[in-house]
């Protein structure tokens, strides 16, 4: 267990489908991130939120939709996804000593168990 | 570009070889580096970490020095278990005007046989 709990576990949807990921941390950090896990291509940072503020957008398609109602809840809405985005999809959190004047570090990140999602 | 690279798996060692993940990185400045590892079905967990030259990280038995005259993060185990079979991730993080880069490289998966 490592503090950040992920639903559902796994998921299978159609292309038309609408669906939501929910990530929730119970470590008390300001700071989380979605991440997509493709086999044999590098771990792939999709959006990064400090004090739910998204804060990096990694050219993510608008098919992704994420949203941080507050610091312990973050969720990544789908619709209209490929084939190409089944993937496992993993939330971090992490503590960012200096997040209201955006210097610091955000050092060790704490990973959810991940989404297994396949698109048909 | 910053950048991760670690060996391309898989490897499989006997129960109680000596293990040893390479890992090098491309950046500029002074990252942090990690080393992650993700068992079956489960997401990724910190194993250890090193925040500056020559700082040794150490966990369950794993080591990895912080090599920055060769830009090196090795991982090293002594004596591996069955229970260490597992995909093995090595990172670094570091600032850039103003914001955070998280640069993971594509893992290596372990296989260890009783």
């Amino acid at each position: 267990e490592t503090g950040v709990t992920q639903t559902p576990r796994h998921l299978v949807m159609g292309m038309t489908n609408k669906k939501s990921l929910k990530c929730e941390q119970h470590l008390g950090h300001n700071a989380m991130y979605w991440y997509k896990q493709s086999a044999k291509k590098p771990l792939e940072l999709m959006f990064v939120y400090s004090l739910e503020e998204r804060v990096e957008n990694n050219s993510v398609p608008s098919r992704f939709s994420p949203e941080c109602p507050n610091s312990s809840h973050l969720f990544l809405h789908l619709h209209t996804l490929q084939p190409e985005d089944s993937a496992l999809y993993l939330c971090a959190s992490s503590q960012d000593p200096n997040a209201a004047s955006g210097g610091g570090r955000r050092d060790t990140q704490y990973f959810g168990p991940g989404t297994r999602l396949t698109v048909l | 570009g910053d950048s991760v690279t670690q060996m391309e798996g898989p490897v499989t060692l006997s129960e109680e070889a000596f293990l040893t993940i390479n890992c090098t990185y491309t950046a500029t400045g002074y990252p942090s580096l990690f080393w992650y590892v993700q068992y079956p079905g489960e997401g990724l967990q910190l194993l250890l970490k090193a925040t500056k030259a020559d700082d040794k990280g150490s966990n369950k038995g794993f080591e990895a020095t912080y090599r920055k005259e060769t830009t090196s993060f090795h991982l090293e185990k002594g004596s591996v278990q069955v229970s260490d079979s597992a995909v093995y991730f090595c990172a670094l993080t570091l600032s850039r005007g103003g914001t955070y880069k998280y640069i993971f490289g594509t893992g290596t998966r372990l296989k260890v046989l009783a």
